[in-house]
C-alpha cells in the first residue's frame, strides 16, 4: 500500500463550487504539505503543519486553506473555486529532525470549470 | 529570494550514454538538497537527498553531486535505460527547520532505444 495516499485522484468542477481534496499518510511523519503544480512554473507551496495544531501560510496560500484533523490527515480546501486554481494538487510529508527529505502523494488533478 | 534553476529543460539522448542533469541555485546557504523523479501525470519519487555537509551521494546508477559555493548540483545517470524517461527536479531545503523548500521547474528525459 502507498505511504502517502490523495483523494481523489482526478476532480472536475464548476467555478465557486467547495472542493476539498484530502491527503493521509502510514508514515508516521510529524510534517505534511500541500503544493501545486503548473506547467512551466514548477511545484508551489500552498500550506504546511508541522503537527496537528500547527498551520503555516506558503507561498500561494490564498483561495485556499487546510485542516489537520489528526497526525496522518491533512486537507485542503477551496473555498471558491475558479478557473486559475486548475492545477496537478501533490501532498507530501516529512520528519522533524531526520533530513527533513520529502515523500509526495500520487497527485490530485483537478479542473475547474 | 532564493530561486532554483535546471537546465537544460529537456534531453534525449540515446540508450547507454551516461548524462549529467544540472541545478543550481542562486543562495548558497542551504541544508540540503534533494532530487526527485516524476512520471508523467505521477507523484514525485525521491532519489537522493545530499547533506549540506555531503559533497556528493550514489545510489545504483545515479550519482549527485553538490557544491554549494558555486550554487550547483549534478545527478549523473550511468548507461542510461528507456525506463529512465521521466522529468527529474531538484529542490533546495533552506533552513534547518525544514520549512523552506524551493524546486526547481525540471529537466525532462527521453532515453531512446
Amino acid at each position: 500500500d502507498a505511504d502517502v495516499t490523495q483523494t481523489p485522484r482526478n476532480r472536475i468542477t464548476k467555478t465557486g463550487k467547495r472542493i476539498m481534496l484530502e491527503c493521509s499518510q502510514t508514515k508516521g511523519h510529524d510534517r505534511m504539505y500541500w503544493y501545486r503544480q503548473d506547467p512551466g512554473l514548477g511545484l508551489r507551496l500552498i500550506y504546511y503543519s508541522f503537527d496537528v495544531k500547527d498551520i503555516n501560510k506558503g507561498e500561494i496560500s490564498d483561495g485556499y486553506s487546510v485542516s489537520r484533523q489528526a497526525q496522518a490527515k491533512f486537507s485542503l480546501s477551496l473555498e471558491s473555486a475558479i478557473p486559475n486554481q486548475t492545477a496537478l494538487y501533490f501532498c507530501a510529508t516529512s520528519r522533524t529532525g531526520d533530513s527533513y527529505e520529502q515523500y509526495f502523494g500520487p497527485g490530485t488533478r483537478l479542473t475547474v470549470t | 529570494k532564493q530561486e532554483v534553476t535546471q537546465i537544460p529543460a529537456a534531453l534525449s539522448v540515446p540508450e547507454g550514454e551516461n548524462l549529467v542533469l544540472n541545478c543550481s541555485f542562486t543562495d548558497s546557504a542551504i541544508y540540503n538538497l534533494q532530487w526527485f523523479r516524476q512520471d508523467p501525470g505521477k507523484g514525485l519519487t525521491s532519489l537522493l537527498l545530499i547533506q549540506s555537509s555531503q559533497r556528493e551521494q550514489t545510489s545504483g546508477r545515479l550519482n549527485a553531486s553538490l557544491d554549494k559555493s558555486s550554487g550547483r548540483s549534478t545527478l549523473y545517470i550511468a548507461a542510461s535505460q528507456p525506463g529512465d524517461s521521466a522529468t527529474y527536479l531538484c529542490a533546495v531545503i533552506r533552513d534547518n527547520y525544514g520549512q523552506n523548500f524551493v524546486f526547481g521547474p525540471g529537466t525532462r528525459l527521453s532515453v531512446l532505444p
